[in-house]
């Protein structure tokens, strides 16, 4: 079946250090990947994505890996900031059904002042 | 605030009774979702709409779950005959277009307690 799953529940760092959120996926089939930053209280918000064409696609302070060998998905953050404190979900849709995001189960990201 | 409301914020019910959520979407914003998340959990799918046509809905909306969006604008999810298991974070989302790279706007969800 199509499961979305993540390495580890929380991570702690210390502010301004860089932070590394893994995923693995099972679904072959998926060719569109999203991470999400939950905060608490509030609905998941869009951070960045990749296809799966693509093995690195970098934003402000964030740089999504993608190692499609071996099922890998990574959320890089640098400079970890209080406010990126939050859960983090990794995503992916298949071309048949972009609209179904298929959600992983989360890591808690804490950040230490 | 993302532009996508939706009422009640929290709800608490008896097992057996129905329940109704509303979601407003971001307002020239042709797709909805529907999302139910439990705690420490990602959001599941639920169901989508492109305009006021229901186009998918998972497995996890039984005959219990009805949703609707009858204007292609707001939309509403109804639980009928609530049970312990419904107990959860429900979310809405709306988006302008199809595809992949195509943003979805969450709202902050109706917690929904069944006791």
């Amino acid at each position: 079946g199509e499961s979305v799953g993540l390495h580890l529940p929380t991570l702690s760092v210390q502010e301004g250090d860089n932070s590394i959120i893994n995923c693995a996926y099972s679904n072959s089939a998926s060719d569109y990947f999203i991470w999400y930053k939950q905060e608490s209280g509030k609905g998941p918000q869009f951070i960045i994505d990749i296809r799966s064409n693509m093995d690195k696609r970098q934003g402000q302070r964030v740089t999504v890996l993608l190692n499609k060998t071996v099922k890998h998905l990574s959320l890089q953050i640098a400079a970890t900031q209080p406010g990126d404190s939050a859960v983090y979900f990794c995503a992916e849709t298949k071309k048949t059904s972009y609209d179904k995001v298929i959600f992983g189960p989360g890591t808690s990201l804490s950040v230490i002042p | 605030d993302t532009g996508v409301s939706q009422d009640p914020r929290h709800k608490i019910t008896k097992r057996g009774q129905n329940v109704t959520f509303r979601c407003d979407p971001i307002s020239e914003h042709n797709r909805l979702y529907w999302y139910r998340q439990t705690l420490g959990q990602g959001p599941e799918f639920l169901t989508y709409f492109q305009n006021e046509a229901q186009l998918e809905k998972s497995r996890l909306l039984s005959d219990r779950f009805s949703a609707e969006r009858p204007k292609g604008s707001f939309s509403t999810l109804e639980i009928q005959r609530t049970e312990q298991g419904d107990s959860a974070m429900y979310l809405c989302a709306s988006s302008l277009s199809q595809g992949a790279g195509t943003e979805a706007f969450f709202g902050q969800g109706t917690r929904l307690t069944v006791v």
